[in-house]
């Protein structure tokens, strides 16, 4: 188990809807990423947070967005849902941005939208 | 997009035999790691190697990286049951962010 904690587990939302997914890292990280993980996929980067600010976004678009704040625990907001975006949404801390430190991520939050 | 592609996709093996992965990728990295998923849960980090290093062991893990052929291998050496999982190779560019394969996966029968 690592010590970085997802909120919820599961959730249902339709499409059209908003939601909103936590993180909370691992002592000592300033670093959070979110990846989203489609069934039988590998996770693909969404965006990653540095010391509050955005720092690097993988093929998203915009109705994706985040918040990271001052303890370092982080956001995902989605608007709009489609269909689509039933995954698996996986939050990720690191020690510090740079180069060869490893990630540890959370259980996951399962999204299902309908 | 999926930088890295794991090979095979799916594998079948005994308690006790070897258990080999291979992975590819497209771009520099600055870094490699193997990762473990069970049930579609979290992802559990098993091993990282850096660009310039060829192998590295971890426990019965054994990992080699070719830079000139963007390739990277997975060894479970004397696999067990617990050992049934999903797992993905991911590359690092730089900067911590992650870009993984489709995975393997592996299944131990007793």
């Amino acid at each position: 188990e690592t010590g970085v904690t997802q909120s919820p587990t599961h959730l249902i939302k339709t499409r059209g809807q908003q939601v909103t997914l936590r993180c909370s890292s691992q002592s000592g990280h300033n670093t959070v990423s979110w990846y989203q993980q489609a069934l039988g996929q590998g996770p693909q980067f969404i965006f990653q947070y540095y010391r509050e600010e955005e720092n690097g976004r993988g093929n998203f678009p915009p109705r994706f967005s985040g918040l990271q704040f001052p303890n370092y625990s982080s956001e995902l907001n989605v608007n709009a849902l489609e269909l689509d975006d039933s995954a698996l949404y996986l939050c990720a801390s690191s020690p510090r941005q740079g180069m060869n430190t490893e990630a540890f991520f959370g259980q996951g939050t399962r999204l299902t939208v309908v | 997009s999926q930088q890295g592609e794991e090979d095979p996709q799916a594998l079948s093996i005994q308690e006790g035999e070897n258990a080999t992965m291979n992975c590819s990728y497209k771009t520099s990295i600055n870094n490699l790691q193997w990762y473990r998923q069970n049930s579609g849960r979290g992802l559990v980090h098993l091993i990282l190697i850096r660009s310039n290093e060829r192998e590295k062991h971890s426990g019965r893990l054994r990992v080699t990286l070719d830079t000139s052929k963007k390739s990277s291998s997975l060894l479970i050496t004397a696999s067990r049951a617990a050992d049934t999982a999903s797992y993905f190779c991911a590359t690092d560019g730089g900067y911590s962010t992650l870009t993984f394969g489709k995975g393997t996966m592996l299944l131990v029968s007793p």
